[in-house]
């Protein structure tokens, strides 16, 4: 099956700056890799997702880049604001027809004011 | 709000004891799942119901029991569990997959935080 490993799995930055996420996995079949961000006391919600067709996606402050060849896709957020602090998950799906998401690990990221 | 409803927020429960947990989306998908979320480990993947049918059990052990009456409803009916099956169980809904070869995103709801005690 799939294995999606995610780094870093804690990330401070400063209000303003940029953070940036990173993801691997393993079944090279794998087509869609959704990010969610997971605030406190409630479940994941989706804020970006990017197909294979694509190399990158974005989403104003937000940004999803995909290398199928070396298997890992990033996360980007620029100008990090306090409401930016949560707990990120990246998921990978994936052969055609299949129903699994795998997810990482998540990264616990704190925006300091 | 996602649209993915689930009861109870919280659920305290002996290791004797029955309870079950209800998920229910009014979004029109056809696919729902069950994810178990604890500390430092990636999201597991429990069950999937694709049109009302089980189409994946990730080897779950059969102290856990879903049923999914329909497309809008799914449960999670939970006997004899084991103080480490403490966790926050997700309930997740999306379109059918790959219709048309576009895989479809999934909604989650906001959890049961359950502890056995």
């Amino acid at each position: 099956g799939e294995n999606v490993e995610q780094h870093p799995s804690t990330l401070s930055v400063q209000e303003g700056d940029s953070a940036v996420i990173k993801c691997t996995y393993s079944d090279s079949a794998s087509n869609y890799f959704p990010w969610y961000k997971q605030e406190l006391g409630k479940g994941p919600q989706l804020i970006i997702d990017i197909r294979s067709n694509v190399g990158e996606k974005k989403d104003q402050r937000i940004a999803v880049t995909l290398n199928k060849t070396a298997k890992h896709f990033s996360l980007h957020i620029t100008e990090t604001q306090p409401e930016d602090s949560a707990v990120y998950f990246c998921a990978a799906r994936g052969q055609t027809g299949a129903n699994n998401l795998f997810f990482g690990t998540g990264t616990r990221l704190t925006v300091i004011p | 709000e996602t649209g993915v409803t689930q009861t109870p927020r919280h659920l305290v429960m002996g290791m004797t004891n029955k309870k079950s947990l209800k998920c229910e989306q009014h979004l029109g998908h056809n696919a729902m799942y069950w994810y178990k979320q604890s500390a430092k480990k990636p999201l597991e993947l429990m069950f999937v119901y694709n049109f009302k049918e089980q189409t994946e059990n990730n080897s779950v052990p059969s102290r856990f029991s879903p049923e999914c009456p329909n497309s809008s409803h799914l449960f999670l009916h939970l006997h004899t569990l084991q103080p480490e099956d403490s966790a926050l169980y997700l309930c997740a809904s999306s379109q059918d997959q790959w219709v048309g070869g576009i895989p479809a995103e999934a909604f989650f709801g906001q959890g049961t935080r359950l502890t056995v005690v």
